[in-house]
C-alpha cells in the first residue's frame, strides 16, 4: 500500500464546477504539499501545510492531522486549472524529501 | 529572480554511456533534492543535499547514480552505464531550508532522459 493515495486518479468537470481532490497518508507528517504539474511537465508548489487550511484565489488546501487526510479544493473551475495535482508529505523525522502520491488528472471543460 | 533552472532539457544517450544532469538552484537555498518521474509513474526521492551536511542517498535506486553538490550551490547527478529503465524526466527542486516543519520546494523544469 502506498504511504500516499490520492483520489481520484482522473477526474473530468464542465467549467463552473467546484472540485476536491482528495489526499491520505499513513505516517507521521511534519507537512503536506500539494503540486501542480501542467502538461508541459513543470511542477509549480501550490500549498505547504501543517494545520488548519489555506487560501490562495480559487483553490483552498485542508488538513486533517489526526484523520491523516487533506483535500485540494478549486472553485469556479477553469480549463486553465486541467493539471495533474499531486499530494505530497514530508514524514516526521525526515531531512527532508518528500513522498508523493501518484497524482490527479484533471481536465476541465467548457 | 530566477528560479531552478536544469540543463540539459532532453538528453538521449546509447544504452551503456553515462551521463551527468546539472542543477543550478535558487540562490540562498541551502536545501537540494533531486527526484525521479518515470513514464506513467509518481514522482520519486533520488538524493537529498542540506548545506555542509551529509546527502541523503537513500532513494538512490543503484550505485550506478551518484550526485555532487559543489560549494553548496550547483549540483550534477551522474548515471553510469545507463540502462533502458532509466529513462525518465529528472526533476531538481530547491527550498530556503529541509529541516523538520519544512520549506517550500521549488522545482526546475526537468530533464528528459531517453536512453535507447
Amino acid at each position: 500500500k502506498n504511504e500516499v493515495e490520492q483520489s481520484p486518479q482522473n477526474l473530468t468537470a464542465q467549467e463552473g464546477e467546484f472540485i476536491t481532490i482528495n489526499c491520505s497518508y499513513s505516517v507521521g507528517i511534519s507537512a503536506l504539499h500539494w503540486l501542480q504539474q501542467h502538461p508541459g511537465g513543470g511542477i509549480v508548489s501550490l500549498f505547504m501545510l501543517s494545520s488548519g487550511k489555506k487560501k490562495h484565489g480559487r483553490l483552498i488546501a485542508t488538513i486533517n492531522i489526526q484523520e491523516k487526510h487533506s483535500s485540494l479544493h478549486i472553485t469556479a473551475s477553469h480549463p486553465r486549472d486541467s493539471a495533474v495535482y499531486i499530494c505530497a508529505v514530508r514524514s516526521r523525522g525526515s531531512q527532508g524529501n518528500l513522498i508523493f502520491g501518484k497524482g490527479t488528472k484533471l481536465s476541465v471543460k467548457p | 529572480g530566477a528560479g531552478v533552472s536544469q540543463s540539459p532539457s532532453n538528453k538521449v544517450t546509447e544504452k551503456g554511456k553515462d551521463v551527468e544532469l546539472r542543477c543550478d538552484p535558487i540562490s540562498g537555498h541551502t536545501a537540494l533534492y533531486w527526484y525521479r518521474q518515470s513514464l506513467g509513474q509518481g514522482l520519486e526521492f533520488l538524493i537529498y543535499f542540506q548545506g555542509n551536511s551529509a546527502p541523503d542517498k537513500s532513494g538512490l535506486p543503484s550505485d550506478r547514480f551518484s550526485a555532487e553538490r559543489t560549494g553548496g550551490s550547483v549540483s550534477t547527478l551522474t548515471i553510469q552505464r545507463t540502462q533502458q529503465e532509466d529513462s525518465a524526466v529528472y526533476l531538481c527542486a530547491s527550498s530556503l531550508g529541509g529541516r523538520a516543519g519544512g520549506y517550500e520546494q521549488y522545482f526546475g523544469p526537468g530533464t528528459r532522459l531517453t536512453v535507447t
